[in-house]
């Protein structure tokens, strides 16, 4: 099983609509988690960090669901502009341990 | 916005080549990383550093190297480039192994 497991996509979805996607992560032991957005042929930025069961910045939500190892990520009244991948981050949880990016969700947001 | 620069941006070079992707960054982070991702496809961590005169072999195998002589600075060199070392080339930089601050790339075509 990967570290760090991301459904790719993609997710097409219309303008306006809702729209969740999840990350499942292995290790128990970790404790903080980030969702980042990736443009097309860009570099990944911050979105949103999830520290304890979620948090919310506008239109989107992150939750954490410990009992179930998963963090998923909604975005509501979705914008053509919210096209990107969304990348689901693990930190390291010791210090041997490296940062773990997941392989990315699609989301495309078609008029 | 991040204070993380890489140069140059684009570069097209034949096969045979020595090249040096330069990364600087001036937040004073000790984490600085080098990642390589081909398009629509997943990050990938070929090489990181956690101080000066400290680097490590990331998960992807790589035949470039990398040097850490000053916190600010992690260049990424190639002896010889091949066709195969297309791709982009992200460089990033951490406070503290959790929040990634990545610069905007270098995009590395070998003829």
């Amino acid at each position: 099983r990967k570290e760090v497991e991301q459904d790719p996509g993609p997710f097409n979805v219309p303008e306006g609509a809702t729209v969740a996607f999840n990350c499942t992560y292995s290790n128990s032991a970790s404790q903080s988690f980030f969702w980042y957005r990736q443009d097309c042929r860009k570099e990944p930025k911050l979105l949103m960090s999830v520290y304890s069961s979620g948090n919310e910045d506008g239109r989107f939500t992150a939750q954490l669901n410990r009992a179930s190892q998963y963090i998923s990520l909604l975005i509501r009244d979705s914008k053509l502009s919210d096209s990107a991948t969304y990348l689901c981050v693990v930190p390291p949880y010791s210090s041997a341990s490296k940062i773990i990016f997941g392989s990315g969700t699609r989301l495309s947001i078609r008029p | 916005e991040a204070d993380i620069y890489q140069t140059p941006r684009y570069l097209v070079i034949g096969t045979g080549k020595k090249i040096t992707l330069e990364c600087s960054q001036t937040m004073g982070h000790d984490k600085m990383y080098w990642y390589q991702q081909d398009p629509g496809m997943e990050l990938h961590l070929i090489h990181y550093s956690y101080g000066v005169n400290s680097t490590e072999k990331g998960d992807l195998s790589s035949e470039s190297t990398v040097s850490r002589i000053r916190t600010e600075h992690f260049p990424l060199t190639l002896e010889s480039a091949r066709p195969s070392h297309t791709s982009q080339y992200l460089c990033a930089s951490s406070e503290d192994s959790e929040k990634l601050f990545f610069g905007s790339g270098t995009q590395l075509s070998v003829l």
